[in-house]
């Protein structure tokens, strides 16, 4: 099945601070989100981004389909950003919808 | 107006009952599933169901048994509950499959399953 590897695994920062997540896959995809996991358990879709660049106020994420990676950037973080954000792909050519998850990268955010 | 709603919230329940978590959407999506967290938040897909029809099963014990009343609800019944069932259970839709597929997945808000 394909692979999906998020890095780095933990971050922390001062609120204020500028931050990249990457997620690396293993082959090619038709779907690929980002999702943040809130400290009380809920996973919010952030974007929904197969490929080019998307902007959603501080957030944003890029993906380059032909070498297989995406990039959330984070602007201005702040403690509510906080949380777990998780990368998931669905296989290209695939006729049914499983997206699989990576690891995960796990943001704290201090005051 | 809930998009992917799940019930219960919180599930607390002794090894060995059976126990239901029910899933309702309403957006329309053809396509629902069942993934399970599991203590070190991996995500792991366990069930899907296109148009009421079963068309992911992945290796899940046979005590879990999804069921697909219409398109708009998914249910999760398990049966003999043991101790390392206890996880968090998202359900989520998605609208189209194959070519048809559209704007990517939405998740419920997770049951959290503990059993004692």
């Amino acid at each position: 099945g394909i692979q999906v590897e998020q890095s780095p695994p933990d971050l922390i920062l001062q609120e204020g601070a500028n931050s990249t997540l990457r997620c690396n896959f293993s082959d090619s995809v038709n779907n690929l989100q980002w999702f943040h996991q809130n400290p009380w358990g809920q996973l919010i879709n952030l974007f929904y981004i197969p490929s080019g660049t998307k902007q959603n106020g501080r957030l944003s994420a890029t993906t380059v389909a032909t070498e297989r990676y995406s990039l959330l950037y984070i602007s201005s973080s702040q403690t509510t950003d906080s949380g777990v954000y998780f990368c998931a792909v669905r296989r290209g050519g695939t006729s049914y919808g499983k997206l699989t998850f990576g690891q995960g990268t796990i943001l704290t955010v201090h005051p | 107006d809930t998009a992917v709603s799940q019930t219960p919230k919180y599930l607390v329940t002794q090894m060995g009952n059976d126990k239901s978590i029910k899933c309702e959407q309403n957006l329309g999506h053809d396509t629902m599933y069942w993934y399970k967290q599991d203590s070190k938040k991996f995500l792991k897909i366990m069930f899907s169901y296109n148009n009421k029809e079963l068309i992911i099963n992945e290796t899940v014990p046979n005590r879990f048994s999804p069921k697909s009343p219409d398109k708009a609800h998914l249910n999760l019944h398990i049966n003999s509950l043991e101790l390392g069932d206890s996880a968090v259970y998202f359900c989520a839709s998605s609208q189209g499959t194959g070519g048809a597929f559209l704007y990517g997945y939405t998740f419920g808000s997770g049951t959290r399953l503990t059993v004692v």
